[in-house]
């Protein structure tokens, strides 16, 4: 249980292109969903909050207007990464959580290398 | 955001030894979590803790929540070849929104 999926694994795209990252509960609720960007040998830095319907929450720094977050289900959320630059590249992973027992953490999906040429 | 301290930064260590790590804050927290990330993927959660004192197993890894509320510990027993990975400590505090705070990881290396 507990299985978080995000697609695409990987994707290579051309500055100035915009890129949608998904983010899928498979086979539990997730009330809330986080994301978060990784770069090489550093620890999760956290992005955003999201919940179903509602507006993100972004953490400080981080530019709405270029990461545009929507949670549309309890299974799924997107990040779209608007006009992207090298700068943007990195490893960006999300989290599901659930709500409530077990469920009540964060379980992360597998990731998504993002390299902006 | 803040990160919690988190040591060792690395660790070698030879097949069948034991591994210790800490985490440790200036402030409360009421949840402990620990998590392995493998090179490429994203971090699975090995042990969560959330009563003050709490000592948890997972197979051979075991996970106590400080008496303080303000440090975590994670032990490897016999270690094996696929305990590779990088080691994070989360914590979550009250009234957070569910966001967890992280340390900065514990590489771990096990040579045969």
């Amino acid at each position: 249980g507990a299985v978080v999926s995000q697609h695409p694994s990987w994707v290579i795209c051309k500055s100035g292109t915009s890129v949608k990252i998904e983010c899928r509960s498979l086979d539990f609720q997730a009330t809330t969903m986080f994301w978060y960007r990784q770069f090489p040998k550093q620890s999760l830095m956290l992005m955003a909050t999201s919940n179903e319907g509602s507006k993100a929450t972004y953490e400080q720094g981080v530019e709405k207007d270029k990461f545009l977050i929507n949670h549309a289900s309890l299974t799924l959320s997107t990040l779209t990464v608007t006009s992207a630059h090298p700068e943007d590249s990195s490893f960006y992973i999300c989290s599901a959580r659930g709500g409530g027992g077990p469920l009540n953490e964060q379980f992360f999906g597998p990731g998504t290398r993002l390299t902006v040429l | 955001g803040q990160q919690l301290n988190q040591s060792p930064q690395s660790m070698f260590i030879q097949e069948g030894e034991d591994v210790s790590m800490n985490c440790t804050s200036s402030s409360i927290f009421n949840t402990w979590l620990w998590y392995k990330q493998d090179p490429g993927e994203g971090p699975v959660l090995l042990i969560a803790l959330y009563k003050a004192g709490e000592l948890t197993s997972n197979g051979r890894l075991t996970a106590q929540f400080g008496i303080t509320r303000k440090d975590s510990f994670l032990n490897i027993s016999a270690s094996i070849p696929s305990d590779v990975g990088i080691y994070f400590c989360a914590g979550r505090q009250t009234d957070s929104w569910g966001k967890l705070q992280f340390g900065a990881g514990t590489q771990v290396v096990v040579t045969p």
